[in-house]
């Protein structure tokens, strides 16, 4: 199985950067995803690690280490639009997905 | 990208009737479909994988004879909530993965949910 963890929430000011934490455990990998998700919508895809190191991607960077089952996301230049919910998502060799339980971030002025 | 289109966005019943939810991927073709469900200020909770042409697999704990699956093309998957009960509202979202050979990492592209309310 999965076991997947992320803070539940987090709390910014508008221009700055939050780095929001995933940790896993897991019985395949194959490959981390990071969903954004707003209140009563679909997730939305961000980002896909497969290996080791940092995927950029304009305001949004994600990074991922498998040796310590560990990834971020790195949320930049914050803007009022990016409050939302965060999921960290670990698929598996049945290219099944495993939800986190999101973090959700709040973007104050 | 690639769309996957749900219907209906939303749906209120009596308890006892059953609901039907569409899964349709409007512009690949997916072989593999997943249902979830999302409860309020939860995180997604697989319930099944849906397969075209074979049975769909259910998760632990997911009632087989409750939630029918069936996905008779490559573009489309069903789940009907048989015999609805307030304890099934919830937000129901699907997912699809592009069949290969695309390139693609065989990314799952999300449908915008159905929610459903039993009465």
């Amino acid at each position: 199985g999965q076991n997947i963890d992320q803070p539940t929430e987090m709390t910014a000011t508008e221009g700055a950067i939050v780095q929001i934490n995933c940790t896993y455990q897991t019985s395949g990998f194959n490959g981390l995803f990071w969903y954004q998700q707003h209140a009563g919508e679909a997730p939305t895809f961000l980002s896909y690690n497969v290996l080791d190191g940092l995927e950029e991607k304009g305001r949004f960077s994600s990074f991922l280490s498998r040796s310590k089952g560990y990834s971020y996301l790195l949320l930049k230049e914050l803007q009022m639009k990016d409050s939302a919910s965060y999921l960290c998502a670990v698929r598996d060799y049945d290219y099944k997905l495993s939800f986190g339980a999101g973090t959700t971030v709040t973007v104050r002025a | 990208g690639a769309v996957v289109s749900q219907h209906p966005s939303w749906v209120i019943c009596k308890s006892g009737t059953s609901v039907k939810i569409e899964c349709r991927s409007l512009d690949f073709q997916a072989t593999t479909m997943f249902w979830y469900r999302q409860f309020p200020k939860q995180s997604l909770m697989l319930m099944a994988t849906s397969n075209e042409g074979s049975k769909a697999t259910y998760e632990q704990g997911v009632e087989k004879d409750k939630f029918l699956i069936n996905h008779a093309s490559l573009t489309l998957s069903t789940l009907t909530v048989t015999s609805a009960h307030p304890e099934d509202s919830s937000f129901y979202i699907c997912s699809a993965r592009e069949d290969f050979p695309s390139g693609r990492s065989g990314e799952q592209f999300f449908g915008p949910g159905t929610r459903l309310t039993v009465l």
